[in-house]
């Protein structure tokens, strides 16, 4: 597709399961990033990818925390252990490093996880 | 002090006044900094992007840039009830590649343009 795609859309899980979250950026971008939303609040920076490395994970509230990008192109987070402090909205976007402007970061629709 | 603040909202204006919405950021040796809105239950959307001092103009949005006293504005003229949203301001990203471009958000401000 042409936009950023993220699966599931919604994903209800029982506290201390383990959940991943898949996205799929645009084609070609390079650079790819991960950030959790809560309730009117501002996206919170999780973790950065250009091409297969994580160039900035400083994010990650802890180490049950932890995203792959193996081949450069779809992502996918993994939490291990959840808690209902990790209900939120998890956002995927993606960019061109070498932008005109800068990295024009586009976001995908989102997933939002519920820890019951 | 956050990268990026975003701390007066929420704003109303009456349908056609013009609503300008504040950023100030930390970082003196920040390249470039975006506009996203995002309309309630859904992902935010890129509106305006600026890296230069200055104003930039597109449509009925102005941004403005002033790297000299850290902040960025958003003008919206005309304001319409479609442009009710929340208004994220994001920063900083570099514009060299092989930086660390990670971007980060204000806690965004909620604009309601009343008919």
């Amino acid at each position: 597709g042409a936009g950023v795609s993220q699966t599931p859309s919604n994903k209800v899980t029982e506290k201390g399961k383990y959940v991943e979250l898949r996205c799929d950026p645009i084609s070609g971008h390079t650079a790819l990033y991960w950030y959790r939303q809560s309730l009117g609040q501002g996206p919170e920076f999780l973790i950065y990818f250009q091409g297969t490395g994580a160039a900035d994970d400083s994010g990650l509230p802890n180490d049950r925390f932890f995203a792959v990008r193996p081949e450069g192109s779809v992502s996918t987070l993994k939490i291990q252990r959840t808690e209902r402090g990790d209900s939120a909205v998890y956002l995927c976007a993606s960019s061109l490093l070498q932008g005109p402007f800068g990295p024009e970061a586009f976001f995908g629709q989102g997933t939002r996880l519920t820890v019951v | 002090q956050k990268e990026v603040e975003q701390n007066s909202g929420p704003l109303s204006v009456p349908e056609g006044a013009i609503a300008s919405l504040n950023c100030t950021y930390s970082d003196r040796v920040s390249q470039s900094f975006f506009w996203y809105r995002q309309y309630s239950g859904k992902s935010p959307e890129l509106i305006m992007s600026i890296y230069s001092n200055g104003d930039k103009e597109d449509g009925r949005f102005t941004a403005q840039l002033n790297k000299a006293s850290q902040y960025v504005s958003l003008l919206i003229r005309d304001s319409q009830p479609s442009d009710s949203a929340t208004y994220l301001c994001a920063g900083p990203g570099a514009v060299f590649a092989g930086a660390n471009s990670k971007l980060t958000f204000g806690k965004g401000i909620t604009l309601s343009v009343r008919p």
